[in-house]
């Protein structure tokens, strides 16, 4: 069945440094694919997303490319901030019947440091 | 325009007990989705419901889970004869649409059990 795959956490940063997280995926067909971010104590915000292979999404200095032949979604910033700490999940949609079924990463917990 | 509300936050429930977790999906949509967390992990798709009718219901455990989402009201995730192994969070989501559309996610409740 379909899965998502992500580096494991805890991941420790200076603020201004570079953060990747990666992300792997494998499934059936071509899924869209979303990074969310849980703060503490919150549910869950979309951070971007990709639909089709080579799209690149961005938001909030995040991007992530959609990467088919390497079935990768890893998601950068190129100088993070303290309030960038929380935990990030990698997620496709199975879309599969036409609905938006979400298959989550076990998430990245980044911890950045003044 | 309000958010996705899930009532309550916390719940505390001994073993044995029953649990009701109640999601208002935000205004105008119509599509929501049940998930888990485990403690650690990442989130666990259980059910997806459209209005008064359930559309797909593949992750949710064959006995003691139940979910409904009436014409009027909130959806209504229902586990009977709680167990120590159902301590999570349990996260709503709602669409506007089917499909490829943004899912938007409440706070979640924390269920423990004792």
């Amino acid at each position: 069945g379909n899965s998502v795959t992500q580096m494991e956490g805890p991941v420790t940063l200076s603020e201004e440094a570079f953060l990747t997280i990666n992300c792997t995926y494998t499934a059936t067909g071509y899924p869209s694919l979303f990074w969310y971010v849980q703060y503490p104590g919150e549910g869950l915000q979309l951070l971007l997303k990709a639909t089709k292979a080579d799209d690149k999404g961005s938001n909030k200095g995040f991007e992530a490319t959609y990467r088919k032949e390497t079935t990768s979604f890893h998601l950068e910033k190129g100088s993070v901030q303290v309030s960038d700490s929380a935990v990030y999940f990698c997620a496709l949609s199975e879309g599969a019947g036409g609905y938006n079924k979400l298959i989550f990463g076990a998430g990245t917990r980044l911890a950045v440091h003044p | 325009n309000a958010g996705v509300m899930q009532n309550p936050r916390h719940l505390v429930r001994r073993r044995g007990q029953e649990a009701r977790l109640r999601c208002s999906p935000m205004k105008g949509h119509s599509h929501v989705y049940w998930y888990r967390q485990l403690p650690e992990e990442g989130l666990k798709f259980m059910v997806y419901l459209q209005k008064e009718n359930i559309i797909d219901e593949s992750g949710m455990p064959k006995e003691r889970f139940s979910a409904e989402f009436p014409k009027e009201g909130p959806s209504i995730l229902r586990i009977q004869q709680v167990v120590r192994g159902d301590s999570a969070a349990y996260f709503c989501a709602s669409s506007l649409g089917a499909g490829d559309t943004e899912a938007f996610f409440g706070q979640g409740t924390r269920l423990t059990v004792v």
